[in-house]
């Protein structure tokens, strides 16, 4: 059982829905990410937040909004997707990001799919 | 930009083996080194993770080495079992501040294993 959890689990939506994911950490860590896991492709970095601070914005297209409230909570703010964005979204969370022994946990992850 | 290499791509091999994945990094200005197993439609789960500074770590039939000098990295299961089939991911962590580096992991592909029983 991880110590990160996602939710919704699985998401369908149309490309005028705005929608959003939710990743709670229980493990008291100060760093907190958004991957995409698309087919054929390695996990691509997305967000990252190191003490509710976002300190990573990887050339990610602005349908896609992170907001980290608190270092427990993560949440991904859909809008206006396009079918390409359909993919496994995962959540991760470590210490803090800037540590040598800031080992990554990561949740179940939510599968989207872009109708 | 930091890239990362898996070989190989997929590997099949009969129970009880013991078996070497591969994993390849451009840029040896790393913090860490970690590597994952990903079953079907799951997250991630750690296996181990190497600071920049350490040369190996086990946990049980899991040996996982560093070369940071030659950008290399290798997973050792011995005693292979069917419950070990998933895909095996390796991602680094750069420095902070390095430089176009990202505050997070980069990942390879992965190996995709199967023991078969």
């Amino acid at each position: 059982e991880t110590g990160v959890t996602q939710t919704p689990r699985h998401l369908v939506m149309g490309m005028t829905n705005k929608k959003s994911l939710k990743c709670e950490q229980h493990l008291g860590h100060n760093a907190m990410y958004w991957y995409k896991q698309s087919a054929k492709k390695p996990l691509e970095l997305m967000f990252v937040y190191n003490f509710k601070e976002q300190t990573e914005n990887n050339s990610v297209p602005s349908r896609f909004s992170p907001e980290c409230p608190n270092s427990s909570h993560l949440f991904l703010h859909l809008h206006t997707l396009q079918p390409e964005d359909s993919a496994l979204y995962l959540c991760a969370s470590s210490q803090d990001s800037k540590r040598r022994d800031a080992e990554a946990f990561f949740g179940q992850g939510t599968r989207l799919t872009v109708v | 930009k930091q890239e990362v290499t898996q070989i190989p791509a997929a590997l099949s091999v009969p129970e009880g083996e013991n078996l070497v994945l591969n994993c390849s990094f451009t840029d040896s200005a790393i913090y860490n080194l970690q590597w994952f197993r990903q079953d079907p439609g799951k997250g991630l789960t750690s296996l181990l993770l190497i600071q920049s500074s350490q040369r190996e770590q086990t946990s049980g039939r899991l040996n996982a080495s560093l070369d940071k000098s030659s950008g290399r990295s290798t997973l050792y299961i011995a005693a292979s079992q069917p419950g070990d089939s998933a895909t095996y991911l390796c991602a680094v962590r750069l420095l902070p501040y390095s430089g176009g580096g990202a505050d997070g992991l980069t990942f390879g592909k992965g190996t995709h294993l199967i023991i078969q029983p």
